[in-house]
């Protein structure tokens, strides 16, 4: 069935630095990417999103770039705040039928003042 | 706006009852409703898709005479863990497409923490 990977699992990074967060998915009809971010205990929050007919987009900090040669997609975090930490979530999903979102396993970031 | 509110936040029940949670898209009609459960630490798993007025779709592994899904309006889904036994503890989010985002964002809810004891 559809698979998203996820790395890395956990990541630590300090501020004012970047962080990379990878995923690759496994549907070719797949064409929808959101990126959400997840506090402790609160729901995810969307972030950026992409679509398939778009390489990279970017906004202020956050940025995405997509592969849809090699099925890959990244999320850049420039500039690094403690604030950014918590768990990132990627999704892949096709926009055909009910929008179904296969979800990434999750990238724990920690941010080091 | 896409706003989502879900009820209740938290709820302890002892093991063997049911329980209900709600999620209402407030300002927009959602076409689609979805309901994700996650465990500590771990991703959002989907548990089911249910459209206005049809039945639910229910992920392999869910049992849907388990997990009820009624999705009777347009603004208005529910999911109810019939017979809670204390490995249903969870945090139960659900989540909604509408025309808001361009139809295939989706918008999720606060999420309801279930402890079954």
């Amino acid at each position: 069935g559809e698979n998203v990977e996820q790395h890395p699992s956990t990541l630590s990074v300090q501020e004012g630095d970047s962080a990379v967060i990878k995923c690759t998915y496994s549907d070719s009809a797949s064409n929808y990417f959101p990126w959400y971010k997840q506090e402790l205990g609160k729901r995810p929050q969307l972030i950026i999103d992409i679509r398939s007919n778009v390489g990279e987009k970017k906004d202020q900090r956050i940025a995405v770039t997509l592969n849809k040669t090699a099925k890959h997609f990244s999320l850049h975090i420039t500039e690094t705040q403690p604030e950014d930490s918590a768990v990132y979530f990627c999704a892949a999903s096709t926009t055909s039928g009910t929008y179904k979102y296969i979800f990434g396993t999750g990238t724990r970031l920690k941010v080091l003042a | 706006g896409a706003v989502v509110s879900q009820h209740p936040s938290r709820v302890i029940c002892k093991s063997g009852t049911s329980v209900k949670i709600e999620c209402r898209s407030l300002d927009f009609q959602a076409t689609t409703m979805f309901w994700y459960r996650q465990f500590p630490k771990q991703s959002l798993m989907l548990m089911a898709t249910s459209n206005e007025g049809s039945k639910a779709t229910y992920e392999q592994g869910v049992e849907k005479d388990k997990f009820l899904i009624n999705h009777a309006s347009l603004t208005l889904s529910t999911l109810t863990v019939t017979s809670a036994h204390p490995e249903d503890s969870s945090f139960y989010i659900c989540s909604a497409i509408g025309l808001a985002g361009g139809g295939d964002t989706q918008y999720f809810g606060p999420g309801t923490r279930l402890t079954v004891l």
